[in-house]
């Protein structure tokens, strides 16, 4: 069955990077778009962007503009997700999830709390 | 980016009620709305996509209306385990695919 593993929680200072994986398992790696979201302790959902794992194009919300890179490598079937230069603001559960164009997020990933603190 | 603005951000309202939310999109997004409902700790799950479309197994008490920019969700009988949060969310694929802000529903 459909599957998304993401990498085990993390703990940052202000300044620093963290990138988050998530593997994929029981489809076809690229015939997805991997879509990444956040949710901040006792906050809403936030959308930051997605990756199209077969041709590697990205959108990007804007307010991460230039500081979030989203990859993928369809060898391993796993897309990653790094944040740049956080601060306590990004502390929050970040999740993948899956879609097809035109289809709503069905899937998703078991969520990776990132915790920025100095 | 477009925006999508949910109200009200919380309701309180009795078992049986009739119950309501809206989200607006700053605009136009045709039919390509998706409402989820989520749990605490739960990841969000989908109830009513392409803006009117029930989603396989989830309570006919739930039904969703609109287009392009106005949308509403309607549960028709508020029950106990409908107690959740609730987020609409566009995915045209022509725009970012923005969150609303979300609706606490709570028993009365």
């Amino acid at each position: 069955q459909v599957q998304l593993v993401q990498s085990g929680a993390e703990v940052k200072k202000p300044g620093a990077s963290v990138k988050v994986s998530c593997k994929a398992f029981g489809y076809t790696f690229t015939g997805y778009y991997i879509h990444w979201v956040r949710q901040a302790p006792g906050q809403g959902l936030e959308w930051m962007g997605r990756i199209n794992p077969n041709s590697g194009g990205t959108n990007y919300a804007q307010k991460f503009q230039g500081r979030v890179t989203m990859t993928s490598d369809a060898s391993v079937s796993t897309a990653y997700m790094e944040l740049t230069t956080v601060t306590s603001d990004d502390t929050a559960i970040y999740y993948c999830a899956r879609t097809r164009t035109g289809t709503p997020i069905l899937n998703w990933g078991q969520g990776t709390l990132v915790t920025v603190s100095s | 980016d477009i925006q999508m603005t949910q109200s009200p951000s919380s309701l309180s309202a009795s078992i049986g009620d009739r119950v309501t939310i809206t989200c607006r999109a700053s605009q136009g997004i045709s039919k390509y709305l998706v409402w989820y409902q989520q749990k605490p700790g739960k990841v969000p799950k989908v109830l009513i996509y392409a803006a009117s479309t029930l989603q396989s197994g989830v309570p006919s008490r739930f039904s969703g209306s609109g287009s392009g920019t106005d949308f509403t969700l309607t549960i028709s009988s508020l029950q106990p385990e409908d107690v959740a949060t609730y987020y609409c969310q566009t995915y045209n694929s022509d725009h970012m695919h923005t969150f609303g802000g979300g609706t606490t529903v709570e028993i009365k």
